[in-house]
C-alpha cells in the first residue's frame, strides 16, 4: 500500500502571501489530521477531517483552514503568512480517527516564510 | 492538554537501556508512541490501550498505567538505529496531543 503523500515537499513564501498544502491519505483511510512542527513548540495539532467534515480543531488562528474532498484527500491553507508560520507541516491518516487506531504520517511540507 | 515527557534527552552507549516517561493530568484512553529521525516523518512504534497492557516492538516495549495516568517506553539493549526523538501522543476527540519529545542518542 502506498503511504501518505504530501505536496509540495518544500515551499518558500514571503510574508503576506497565502499557501495551500496537499495531503493524500493511505488508500481506504478516511481520517486526515494536520500538525505543525517547530523546534520551539513541537508537534501541534491543527485540525482533523473525516468524510469532508472537520471534527476537531487546535488552537490556531483563523488564518489556518483546511478542507477534505470526497476522495479523502485534504488541503490546508494558510493566508496572510507570518514569519512564525515557518515550520514543517505534517499530515497523518487513519481509518476512522478513533483513539485506538494508528496514525500514519506523511513526509511533510517544509514551509519557509521570508 | 499536552502530556509531559521526561527526560528531555538521553545519551546511551550501544547495549544500554533507557526509560522514557509520559504523564498526563487527564485520564488516559490510549497512548501512542512515535520515533522521528532528523528530517523524517514520525514513525509509529505502538499503541497502548486502556487496560495497563504492555506491548513490544523488537527490543522496545511500553507500559500503560491508568491509575498513575502514565506510560513508559523501555529501550532495551539499545542499538544505533534507536537514535531519534521519541514522542508520546494522547488520543482524545479525534486528535493526538504530543509531548515535547525525548531525544535519544545512541553512541557506538
Amino acid at each position: 500500500k502506498a503511504g501518505v503523500t504530501q505536496t509540495p515537499r518544500y515551499l518558500i513564501k514571503t510574508r503576506g502571501q497565502q499557501v495551500t498544502l496537499s495531503c493524500s491519505p493511505i488508500s481506504g483511510h478516511r481520517s486526515v489530521s494536520w500538525y505543525q512542527q517547530t523546534p520551539g513548540q513541537g508537534l501541534q495539532f491543527l485540525f482533523e477531517y473525516f468524510s469532508e467534515t472537520q471534527r476537531n480543531k487546535g488552537n490556531f488562528p483563523g488564518r489556518f483552514s483546511g478542507r477534505q474532498f470526497s476522495n479523502s484527500r485534504s488541503e490546508m491553507n494558510v493566508s496572510t503568512l507570518e514569519l512564525g508560520d515557518s515550520a514543517l507541516y505534517l499530515c497523518a491518516s487513519s481509518g476512522t480517527g478513533f483513539s485506538q487506531e494508528t496514525q500514519y504520517f506523511g513526509p511533510g511540507t517544509r514551509l519557509l516564510v521570508l | 492538554q499536552q502530556p509531559v515527557q521526561s527526560p528531555q534527552a538521553v545519551i546511551l552507549r550501544e547495549g544500554e537501556d533507557a526509560v522514557i516517561n509520559c504523564s498526563s493530568s487527564k485520564a488516559l484512553y490510549s497512548v501512542h508512541w512515535y520515533r522521528q529521525k532528523h528530517g523524517e516523518a514520525p514513525i509509529f512504534l505502538m499503541i497502548l490501550l486502556k487496560g495497563g497492557e504492555q506491548k513490544g516492538h523488537d527490543k522496545i516495549s511500553a507500559s500503560f498505567n491508568e491509575k498513575k495516568q502514565q506510560s513508559s517506553l523501555y529501550l532495551t539493549a539499545s542499538q544505533l538505529s534507536y537514535s531519534g526523538t521519541y514522542f508520546c501522543g494522547l488520543s482524545n476527540d479525534y486528535k493526538l496531543s504530543f509531548g515535547a519529545g525525548t531525544t535519544v542518542t545512541v553512541r557506538a
